[in-house]
């Protein structure tokens, strides 16, 4: 399937820092690449997405920006807060599946204060 | 409902035993899918629901899993001879139809094999 890598694994900042997640992937054919924000205990929840077309989307603190001919995407949040604190996960579609994602391996974002 | 829902949160089988996991996708979504999440690892795909059809499942490990979805609406994932390794957190999801709908998730169902 899809091979996404997704670094790094584990990531500090101090509050009010930016955090920069970056992620790979293979498939040339994928098209749509969203993040995940997980929470301990809960289920991954959608925070961007970005689709081929588009090559940087922003709302309010969090930007994705896409590279296709590179084959990588990225997260940025800005002005980070403690509540930013959790596990991210980088997705893309998979080209042979309609609409199913495959998932990077997560990054653990710790904002200390 | 709001969400998507999936029971149980939690389940503890002896292993060998069969398990059978629900989820209820939101109201209206056509598209729904299967996710299993081991411990500090991403989400990985089993099997894919468009309608009442497996459209793709592929990431169905071997033939113990198995999922229906009879009525294109509630999906069952079952679990056949139980093993330690399928331990894991169960997540589902849903969309709507066509490319690059969001896809919601569950909190997931937490099974342990012991």
């Amino acid at each position: 399937g899809e091979n996404v890598e997704q670094h790094p694994s584990t990531l500090s900042v101090q509050e009010g820092d930016s955090a920069v997640i970056k992620c790979t992937y293979s498939d040339s054919a994928s098209n749509y690449f969203p993040w995940y924000k997980q929470e301990l205990g809960k289920g991954p929840q959608l925070i961007i997405d970005i689709r081929s077309n588009v090559g940087e989307k922003k709302d309010q603190r969090i930007a994705v920006t896409l590279n296709k001919t590179a084959k990588h995407f990225s997260l940025h949040i800005t002005e980070t807060q403690p509540e930013d604190s959790a596990v991210y996960f980088c997705a893309v579609s998979r080209s042979n599946s309609g609409y199913a994602l495959n998932f990077g391996k997560g990054t653990s974002l710790l904002v200390t204060p | 409902g709001a969400g998507v829902s999936q029971t149980p949160s939690n389940k503890v089988t002896e292993k060998g035993k069969y398990v059978e996991l629900r989820c209820d996708p939101i109201s209206g979504h056509t598209a729904l899918y299967w996710y299993r999440q081991s411990l500090g690892q991403g989400p990985e795909f089993l099997i894919y629901f468009q309608g009442t059809g497996a459209a793709d499942d592929s990431g169905l490990p071997n033939d113990r899993f198995f999922a229906v979805r009879p009525e294109g609406s509630v999906s069952t994932l079952k679990i056949q001879r139980t093993e330690r390794g399928d331990s894991a957190v169960y997540l589902c999801a849903s969309s709507l139809a066509g490319p690059g709908n969001t896809i919601y998730f569950g909190e997931g169902s937490w099974l342990t094999v012991v």
